[in-house]
């Protein structure tokens, strides 16, 4: 079965300094996989999103997330965290084809100043 | 395009009432989707509809839970005889068929009392 872990349900970092948010999936075959971040009380977002083409992915807001197969795994960074990073961020799979995403649980990112 | 647009944001009702939701997906998007987002947790995919058909119910999704879409445009989610554990985020999500993103809602948050 299809799942999603995001490791560290709380990051916390300092304005200014490298975010790094861990995700690592589980498919026979390599998913589509996003990132969305939600901010309180509000959807989700989409910040980026894979789908078997580059595996360096640029998103919104100065993210990026690079795709590696051998460690399965879809990782979150951004060079310079901004105060307007803090929010909750999701990772998600969809096997190419299936309609549903999975979700990982979450990982609260916030932002000392 | 202004987005997908979910009511009622907010919903508190007594346990054993009925209450029913509503998702407007973004216009010409024919697939539509609810998920349903726990606190602290990522969300968990409830239903699908293609146009006006269902083609797609999570086991989450008690006899208790109805969803429709009769004309393919808006959708609504359905609770019978609520109970505290159906407290939660229920977000909606609409696609296009010709593309990989889901785009969600803001969500209405049940509290059941």
């Amino acid at each position: 079965a299809q799942s999603v872990t995001q490791l560290g349900s709380h990051v916390s970092v300092s304005e200014g300094a490298l975010v790094l948010l861990r995700c690592n999936y589980s498919s026979s075959v390599p998913p589509y996989l996003f990132w969305y971040v939600q901010y309180p009380n509000q959807g989700l977002q989409l910040l980026l999103k894979y789908t078997s083409a580059a595996t360096l992915v640029k998103g919104i807001n100065g993210f990026e997330a690079e795709f590696k197969k051998s460690e399965t795994s879809f990782h979150l960074t951004k060079p310079s965290a901004h105060m307007s990073d803090a929010a909750e961020y999701f990772c998600a799979a969809s096997i190419q084809g299936a309609q549903k995403l999975v979700f990982g649980q979450g990982t609260r990112l916030t932002i000392n100043p | 395009d202004t987005g997908v647009s979910q009511d009622p944001r907010h919903k508190i009702t007594k346990r054993g009432q009925n209450v029913t939701f509503r998702c407007d997906p973004i216009s010409e998007h024919n697939r539509l989707y609810w998920y349903r987002q726990t606190l602290g947790q990522g969300p968990e995919f409830l239903t699908y509809f293609q146009n006006e058909a269902q083609l797609e119910k999570s086991r989450l999704l008690s006899d208790r839970f109805s969803a429709e879409r009769p004309k393919g445009s808006f959708s609504t989610l359905e609770i019978q005889r609520t109970e505290q554990g159906d407290s939660a985020m229920y977000l909606c999500a609409s696609k296009a068929g010709t593309t990989d993103t889901q785009y969600f809602g803001p969500g209405t948050r049940l509290t059941v009392l």
